[in-house]
Protein backbone atom coordinates (compact mmCIF):
# COMPACT_ATOMS: atom_id res chain seq x y z
CA UNK A 1 0.00 0.00 0.00
CA UNK A 2 2.06 3.33 -1.16
CA UNK A 3 -0.82 6.01 -0.53
CA UNK A 4 -0.21 8.76 -2.49
CA UNK A 5 2.82 8.81 -5.41
CA UNK A 6 4.06 11.49 -7.74
CA UNK A 7 5.93 11.45 -10.68
CA UNK A 8 8.58 13.66 -10.87
CA UNK A 9 10.12 14.31 -7.54
CA UNK A 10 11.91 17.18 -9.19
CA UNK A 11 11.97 19.39 -12.55
CA UNK A 12 13.96 21.97 -14.09
CA UNK A 13 11.81 23.20 -17.24
CA UNK A 14 12.99 26.03 -19.54
CA UNK A 15 10.35 28.90 -20.18
CA UNK A 16 7.69 27.59 -22.29
CA UNK A 17 8.14 24.42 -22.36
CA UNK A 18 5.43 22.08 -21.01
CA UNK A 19 5.22 18.69 -18.73
CA UNK A 20 2.75 16.42 -17.31
CA UNK A 21 2.65 15.65 -13.40
CA UNK A 22 1.33 12.42 -12.36
CA UNK A 23 -0.53 11.78 -9.28
CA UNK A 24 -1.48 8.01 -8.29
CA UNK A 25 -3.36 6.64 -5.13
CA UNK A 26 -4.41 3.36 -4.39
CA UNK A 27 -6.69 4.07 -1.82
CA UNK A 28 -9.86 3.44 -3.82
CA UNK A 29 -10.49 7.19 -3.03
CA UNK A 30 -13.06 9.24 -4.95
CA UNK A 31 -11.33 12.55 -4.71
CA UNK A 32 -8.28 14.10 -5.71
CA UNK A 33 -6.66 17.46 -5.39
CA UNK A 34 -3.69 19.50 -6.80
CA UNK A 35 -2.08 22.26 -4.77
CA UNK A 36 1.03 24.73 -5.02
CA UNK A 37 2.88 25.39 -2.05
CA UNK A 38 4.70 28.93 -2.12
CA UNK A 39 6.74 30.27 0.86
CA UNK A 40 4.60 32.33 2.86
CA UNK A 41 1.38 31.78 1.19
CA UNK A 42 0.24 28.04 1.97
CA UNK A 43 -1.27 25.22 0.36
CA UNK A 44 -3.28 26.70 -2.77
CA UNK A 45 -6.10 24.25 -4.60
CA UNK A 46 -5.37 24.39 -8.49
CA UNK A 47 -7.81 21.91 -9.26
CA UNK A 48 -10.00 19.06 -7.88
CA UNK A 49 -11.85 15.78 -8.86
CA UNK A 50 -14.67 14.61 -7.19
CA UNK A 51 -14.55 11.38 -9.79
CA UNK A 52 -13.44 9.47 -12.44
CA UNK A 53 -13.86 11.42 -15.58
CA UNK A 54 -14.81 14.75 -13.42
CA UNK A 55 -12.17 18.01 -12.47
CA UNK A 56 -13.29 21.35 -11.31
CA UNK A 57 -11.21 24.98 -10.65
CA UNK A 58 -9.81 25.61 -7.61
CA UNK A 59 -8.65 28.91 -6.24
CA UNK A 60 -5.42 29.49 -9.10
CA UNK A 61 -6.48 27.63 -12.10
CA UNK A 62 -4.86 29.47 -14.73
CA UNK A 63 -2.13 28.51 -16.61
CA UNK A 64 -2.46 24.27 -15.48
CA UNK A 65 -4.75 21.49 -16.88
CA UNK A 66 -6.28 18.65 -15.26
CA UNK A 67 -7.22 15.30 -16.30
CA UNK A 68 -8.97 11.79 -14.41
CA UNK A 69 -9.21 9.13 -16.87
CA UNK A 70 -9.07 6.35 -14.18
CA UNK A 71 -10.00 6.96 -10.54
CA UNK A 72 -6.29 5.91 -8.98
CA UNK A 73 -4.50 8.62 -11.58
CA UNK A 74 -4.85 12.62 -11.93
CA UNK A 75 -2.64 14.51 -13.95
CA UNK A 76 -2.16 18.04 -13.54
CA UNK A 77 -0.67 19.76 -16.88
CA UNK A 78 1.60 22.76 -18.02
CA UNK A 79 1.31 23.60 -21.36
CA UNK A 80 3.69 26.28 -21.25
CA UNK A 81 5.88 26.83 -18.58
CA UNK A 82 6.35 30.56 -16.87
CA UNK A 83 8.49 31.62 -13.51
CA UNK A 84 5.48 32.03 -11.73
CA UNK A 85 4.91 28.39 -11.71
CA UNK A 86 8.32 27.94 -9.75
CA UNK A 87 6.79 25.74 -7.01
CA UNK A 88 6.29 22.84 -4.81
CA UNK A 89 3.44 21.21 -5.86
CA UNK A 90 1.15 18.60 -3.73
CA UNK A 91 -1.11 16.24 -4.67
CA UNK A 92 -3.77 14.66 -1.97
CA UNK A 93 -6.99 12.06 -1.91
CA UNK A 94 -9.28 11.51 0.43
CA UNK A 95 -13.17 9.20 0.56
CA UNK A 96 -15.46 12.40 0.17
CA UNK A 97 -14.67 15.76 1.77
CA UNK A 98 -17.02 15.68 4.77
CA UNK A 99 -15.18 14.58 7.81
CA UNK A 100 -12.45 12.89 5.50
CA UNK A 101 -8.68 13.61 6.15
CA UNK A 102 -6.94 14.44 3.27
CA UNK A 103 -3.73 11.75 2.36
CA UNK A 104 -0.76 13.85 0.54
CA UNK A 105 2.34 12.59 -1.78
CA UNK A 106 5.71 13.40 -1.11
CA UNK A 107 5.50 16.72 -3.42
CA UNK A 108 7.31 17.73 -6.51
CA UNK A 109 9.97 20.73 -7.09
CA UNK A 110 9.21 22.28 -9.75
CA UNK A 111 11.54 25.19 -10.96
CA UNK A 112 10.91 26.88 -14.28
CA UNK A 113 13.74 29.24 -15.42
CA UNK B 1 -7.99 34.76 -0.39
CA UNK B 2 -6.94 32.25 2.89
CA UNK B 3 -9.51 31.19 4.58
CA UNK B 4 -7.57 30.22 7.71
CA UNK B 5 -4.48 32.47 9.22
CA UNK B 6 -2.20 30.26 11.85
CA UNK B 7 -0.85 32.65 14.34
CA UNK B 8 2.18 33.06 14.82
CA UNK B 9 3.49 32.87 12.11
CA UNK B 10 6.59 31.21 13.77
CA UNK B 11 7.14 29.45 17.28
CA UNK B 12 10.44 28.46 19.30
CA UNK B 13 10.17 26.51 22.74
CA UNK B 14 12.08 24.01 25.06
CA UNK B 15 12.00 20.70 24.57
CA UNK B 16 8.88 19.86 27.08
CA UNK B 17 7.31 23.01 27.20
CA UNK B 18 3.34 23.16 25.52
CA UNK B 19 3.32 24.50 22.14
CA UNK B 20 -0.27 26.90 21.52
CA UNK B 21 -0.84 27.63 17.44
CA UNK B 22 -4.26 29.08 16.38
CA UNK B 23 -5.99 29.70 13.75
CA UNK B 24 -8.92 32.25 12.62
CA UNK B 25 -11.04 31.97 9.41
CA UNK B 26 -13.93 33.93 7.62
CA UNK B 27 -16.59 31.95 6.91
CA UNK B 28 -18.98 29.45 8.58
CA UNK B 29 -17.63 25.58 8.54
CA UNK B 30 -18.53 22.03 8.46
CA UNK B 31 -15.51 21.08 9.73
CA UNK B 32 -11.65 22.14 10.85
CA UNK B 33 -8.75 19.98 10.55
CA UNK B 34 -4.52 20.12 11.28
CA UNK B 35 -1.90 19.05 9.43
CA UNK B 36 2.06 18.54 10.50
CA UNK B 37 4.19 19.29 7.63
CA UNK B 38 8.02 17.94 8.49
CA UNK B 39 10.62 20.04 5.96
CA UNK B 40 10.55 18.63 2.18
CA UNK B 41 7.71 16.14 2.85
CA UNK B 42 4.02 16.26 2.15
CA UNK B 43 1.07 16.77 4.86
CA UNK B 44 0.12 14.44 7.30
CA UNK B 45 -3.39 14.90 8.84
CA UNK B 46 -3.37 15.53 12.74
CA UNK B 47 -6.84 15.95 13.93
CA UNK B 48 -10.22 16.76 12.55
CA UNK B 49 -13.00 18.77 14.63
CA UNK B 50 -16.66 19.31 13.91
CA UNK B 51 -18.31 22.64 13.87
CA UNK B 52 -20.50 21.26 16.28
CA UNK B 53 -17.46 19.57 18.77
CA UNK B 54 -15.74 22.56 21.08
CA UNK B 55 -12.75 20.30 21.92
CA UNK B 56 -11.38 17.34 20.87
CA UNK B 57 -8.20 15.57 22.21
CA UNK B 58 -5.20 13.25 20.52
CA UNK B 59 -2.61 11.55 21.95
CA UNK B 60 -0.37 15.08 23.20
CA UNK B 61 -2.68 16.92 20.82
CA UNK B 62 -5.38 18.85 22.36
CA UNK B 63 -7.72 21.43 19.53
CA UNK B 64 -10.56 23.67 20.50
CA UNK B 65 -12.92 25.15 18.00
CA UNK B 66 -15.06 28.48 19.16
CA UNK B 67 -17.40 29.21 15.92
CA UNK B 68 -18.58 32.19 17.43
CA UNK B 69 -15.09 33.67 17.06
CA UNK B 70 -14.03 31.66 13.67
CA UNK B 71 -11.30 30.58 15.74
CA UNK B 72 -9.47 27.32 16.59
CA UNK B 73 -6.31 26.28 18.48
CA UNK B 74 -3.84 23.60 18.91
CA UNK B 75 -2.02 22.45 21.94
CA UNK B 76 0.76 20.40 21.97
CA UNK B 77 1.44 19.70 25.47
CA UNK B 78 5.36 18.44 26.63
CA UNK B 79 6.84 18.83 23.49
CA UNK B 80 9.48 16.66 21.96
CA UNK B 81 12.12 17.77 19.36
CA UNK B 82 10.55 15.87 17.06
CA UNK B 83 7.38 18.04 16.85
CA UNK B 84 10.02 20.44 15.10
CA UNK B 85 7.27 20.93 11.48
CA UNK B 86 4.90 23.30 9.93
CA UNK B 87 1.62 23.26 11.47
CA UNK B 88 -1.65 24.50 8.91
CA UNK B 89 -5.00 24.50 9.60
CA UNK B 90 -7.69 23.70 7.07
CA UNK B 91 -11.20 24.39 6.69
CA UNK B 92 -14.17 22.68 4.59
CA UNK B 93 -16.88 24.98 4.09
CA UNK B 94 -19.14 22.26 2.26
CA UNK B 95 -17.59 23.41 -1.33
CA UNK B 96 -16.06 20.31 -1.95
CA UNK B 97 -12.77 21.65 -0.87
CA UNK B 98 -9.98 22.48 1.54
CA UNK B 99 -9.03 25.88 2.22
CA UNK B 100 -5.69 25.60 3.94
CA UNK B 101 -3.54 28.30 6.23
CA UNK B 102 -0.04 29.94 5.99
CA UNK B 103 1.12 27.85 8.28
CA UNK B 104 2.75 28.15 11.59
CA UNK B 105 6.74 26.99 12.06
CA UNK B 106 7.44 25.19 15.24
CA UNK B 107 10.85 24.60 16.31
CA UNK B 108 11.63 22.64 19.41
CA UNK B 109 15.10 22.83 20.99
CA UNK B 110 17.07 20.15 22.75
Amino acid sequence: NAGVTQTPKFRVLKTGQSMTLLCAQDMNHEYMYWYRQDPGMGLRLIHYSVGEGTTAKGEVPDGYNVSRLKKQNFLLGLESAAPSQTSVYFCASSWTTYYNEQFFGPGTRLTVL
Amino acid sequence: SQQGEEDPQALSIQEGENATMNCSYKTSINNLQWYRQNSGRGLVHLILIRSNEREKHSGRLRVTLDTSKKSSSLLITASRAADTASYFCATDSGTYKYIFGTGTRLKVLA
